[in-house]
């Protein structure tokens, strides 16, 4: 079965600092693999994803993820945090050709500080 | 327009009482969804139709039933509300083609 390890459920930066959270995934076949963001009172909206090719992936907003099947990782970073980017943020996991059921991280709260 | 719209938005009611949330998707996708967020914010899959068609139930209580008259619709009727189906319920689609799920902005239930 597939699962989602978000580290950290609160991430506090700076204005202007590098976002970096992290996402561990345990999956017995090559995953789909996804970020979405959440803003208050709000649906999720997807960030971005990987299915296959290239293992740097970019997304909306200037969020970008890295797959790394070694260490079984898919870390979201942004170089420079806006305030706008203060949100919740979900890594979730599918089974490639697997059922449809997407699998969510607890989730992880970014505040941004002026 | 509202790619995935869900009502009501706000939903309080007391113990014991029968409700519905109704979702609507305009984006001609064949996959939906019911999620539920719980206070800590941990998203759950509940159900997944496809085409009409229940594919994905996750050991939900049967108080909870999902109806799908159509492609575009997914309701979600819960019989019997007890104090811990509070929760905000998430409707989604999907289309075949993509693996981007489409998120309706989320029904408030709270059970009193």
């Amino acid at each position: 079965a597939q699962s989602v390890t978000q580290l950290g459920s609160h991430v506090s930066v700076s204005e202007g600092a590098l976002v970096l959270l992290r996402c561990n995934y345990s999956s017995s076949v090559p995953p789909y693999l996804f970020w979405y963001v959440q803003y208050p009172n709000q649906g999720l909206q997807l960030l971005l994803k990987y299915t296959t090719g290239a293992t740097l992936v970019k997304g909306i907003n200037g969020f970008e993820a890295e797959f790394k099947k070694s260490e079984t990782s898919f870390h979201l970073t942004k170089p420079s945090a806006h305030m706008s980017d203060a949100a919740e943020y979900f890594c979730a996991v599918r089974k490639e050709g697997g059922s449809e059921k997407l699998v969510f991280g607890k989730g992880t709260k970014l505040t941004v500080n002026p | 327009d509202t790619a995935v719209s869900q009502t009501p938005k706000y939903l309080v009611t007391q113990m014991g009482n029968d409700k519905s949330i109704k979702c609507e998707q305009n984006l001609g996708h064949d996959t939906m969804y019911w999620y539920k967020q719980d206070s800590k914010k941990f998203l759950k899959i509940m159900f997944s139709y496809n085409n009409k068609e229940l594919i994905i139930n996750e050991t939900v209580p049967n108080r909870f039933s999902p109806k799908s008259p159509d492609k575009a619709h997914l309701n979600l009727h819960i019989n019997s509300l007890e104090l811990g189906d509070s929760a905000v319920y998430f409707c989604a689609c999907r289309g075949a083609t993509n693996e981007k799920l489409f998120f309706g902005s989320g029904t408030q239930l709270s059970v009193l």
